[in-house]
């Protein structure tokens, strides 16, 4: 069974930093791109960063571009988020998405002072 | 950045009818459109990939059509259990992007 558990979400004061885990397993990790997508309360998904199978390739959304990294080890079948720099408007659950289509249950992270 | 307009915003049906929600792009994303239906609470799934194919699972009710900028999601007859939020979201350029949603509810 394909499971994909994010944790390491929780309250941080702006301009804090929080750095999220998706634990993968039922699946050979290293053969999927990874992403990241989040959603703000009563908001739309929006897509906030991707990771080649072999880590060398990364994508981000403008919007955290320069703030966020994105990284994994398949060795340990985990993909990271660092977040640095945070924002009110980056308030959201954050899902851990492969490109096989199946999500995490997501994590919250509220910014709030 | 492609943008995706989904109408129409709220559907009111009863369970057994038939229902039909398009997904228009801003500039042609060839078939690389995907369907999500979420619930309160929920994480997204995995309907319709490619904008036809059904994902692992998915009931033969629900059939996805269209290419270029123009889609659509049909539920041939609504179970209980489709009440929910529909999403398009498109993977043919970087960002992918998402619909604003569909909201299926009970009539």
């Amino acid at each position: 069974e394909v499971q994909l558990v994010e944790s390491g979400g929780g309250l941080v004061q702006p301009g804090g930093s929080l750095r999220l885990s998706c634990a993968a397993s039922g699946f050979t990790f290293s053969n999927y791109w990874m992403h990241w997508v989040r959603q703000a309360p009563g908001k739309r998904l929006v897509w906030v960063s991707r990771i080649a199978r072999d880590g060398t390739t990364t994508s981000y959304a403008d919007s955290v571009k320069g703030r966020f990294t994105i990284s994994r080890d398949n060795a340990e079948n985990t993909l990271y988020l660092q977040m640095n720099s945070l924002r009110g408007d980056d308030t959201a659950v954050y899902y851990c998405v492969g490109d096989h289509g199946y999500w995490g249950q997501g994590t919250l992270v509220t910014v709030s002072s | 950045e492609i943008v995706l307009t989904q109408s129409p915003a709220t559907l009111s049906l009863s369970p057994g009818e038939r229902a039909t929600l398009s997904c228009r792009a801003s500039q042609s994303v060839s078939n690389y459109l995907a369907w999500y239906q979420q619930k309160p609470g929920q994480a997204p799934r995995l309907l319709i990939y490619d904008a036809s194919n059904r994902a692992t699972g998915i009931p033969a009710r629900f059939s996805g059509s269209g290419s270029g900028t123009d889609f659509t999601l049909t539920i041939s007859s609504l179970e209980p259990e489709d009440f929910a939020v529909y999403y398009c979201q498109q993977r043919d350029n970087w960002p992918f992007t998402f619909g604003p949603g569909t909201k299926v509810d009970i009539k």
